[in-house]
This record gives structure tokens, sequence and C-alpha cells, in this order.
């Protein structure tokens, strides 16, 4: 049981370019969350979604855009790299909404440059 | 607007008792979580509130007082891995968290 995974670990990209973080979990989760986290700020919830094909925006979903064709799966895209999105990406879930804790996964780290 | 507020950072001695607050205001209220943050590590959880009072789990405990917008962690008998940060987050109506900034917590020996 390996909870949730993300791929890349790190990686650098040039203003304008495009690429997806990947996300799997295979805890059976409902929910799937894409959070962003700046320095000495809190995460923010880019998109979320509550099932395979049901995917909504949260707070800072500008330049992003996800899919969900999988229980498992929750890819998250990244059009148009701008230097705004550099900062560290979480992927989690949950079984059901709100009052469940929320599993993390490692982490990306990308940084626009 | 919603809002999170807790201390940036707080400093402790092993083997100490510590407390850190958090106050929030949400739009509508479902319920109040603790997160533990190692450096470059991802956030994992410590606790959940909605009711007032105290709950306590080993080491660590979190209070919650509704009609204050305030809840706080207590952490016991200090050890050197609980350096980290610790994060307090919300449940809005819309059962969506919203995410304080996060408490750097420094244990010294």
């Amino acid at each position: 049981n390996a909870g949730v995974t993300q791929t890349p670990k790190f990686r650098i990209l040039k203003i304008g370019q495009s690429m997806t973080l990947q996300c799997t979990q295979d805890m059976n989760h409902n929910y799937m969350y894409w959070y962003r986290q700046d320095p000495g700020m809190g995460l923010k919830l880019i998109y979320y979604s509550v099932g395979a094909g049901i995917t909504d925006k949260g707070e800072v979903p500008n330049g992003y855009n996800v899919s969900r064709s999988t229980t498992e799966d929750f890819p998250l895209r990244l059009e148009l790299a701008a230097p705004s999105q550099t900062s560290v990406y979480f992927c989690a879930s949950s079984p059901r909404e709100g009052w469940n804790e929320q599993f993390f996964g490692p982490g990306t780290r990308l940084t626009v440059l | 607007g919603q809002n999170i507020d807790q201390p940036t950072e707080m400093t402790a001695t092993e083997g100490a008792i510590v407390q850190i607050n958090c106050t929030y205001q949400t739009s509508g209220f479902n319920g109040l979580f603790w997160y533990q943050q190692h450096a470059g590590e991802a956030p994992t959880f410590l606790s959940y509130n909605v009711l007032d009072g105290l709950e306590e789990k080993g080491r660590f405990s979190s209070f919650l007082s509704r009609s204050k917008g305030y809840s706080y962690l207590l952490l016991k008998e200090l050890q050197m891995k609980d350096s980290a940060s610790y994060l307090c987050a919300a449940l809005d109506s819309n059962y969506q968290l919203i995410w304080g900034a996060g408490t750097k917590l420094i244990i010294k020996p």
C-alpha cells in the first residue's frame, strides 16, 4: 500500500513550457486534491475531485487544468508556465469530504525560470 | 473574508511543554484540523476537533472553543523529533479546508 505517490519530485521549467504533475493513490479514495505551498504561506487549493469524471476549481485554479478519468489518478497540467507558479505542489486524497483526514503525497518542487 | 492566524515561529526546550495557538474566521465552520509538517516533507494528520473541549492523544492534545474562534495544540514532553511546522486548518461551510501559514517549532536541547 503505497498511499499517495507523486512524480516528478523536482522539476525546472522555462517560462512558457508545459508539464503534467502526476498523482496516484491506491487507497480507493473518492476525494482528491491539488494544493500549492509557497514559502511562509498556507496551503492553497488549486483543484479538487469528488470522484472519477468530476472536478471543480479551488481557490487558485488559474494557469492549471486537471482531469480524473479513474479513481486512482488525478494529474495536474500546467500550461504556459510562469515564474508565479514556482512552488511546492502537493496532491492529497481522502475517503470522504470534509471531516476526514487528508493523506498527502511527498510533493513536487517546481521552479519556473 | 476567511482567515487563519497562528504564530510564525516558536522555540521550546526538550522535555518541556509548548502551546501553539490558532484563531480562525471562516464562512461557516465544520471543524478544526492540526497537521504536522517536517521540513521538506508532506503534512501528516494530528487531530480534528469539531466540538468544544480538549482531545488528548498521547503527548499531543488539541483544544477548541467555537464561540471564540480559537484552538490550540499542546505538545508535552517535547522531543527533538517534534521540531517541525504545525499547520492549523479550518473546515468552512463548503467543507473546504482553509489553511494557516503554519508555526515553525524549534526544539533546543
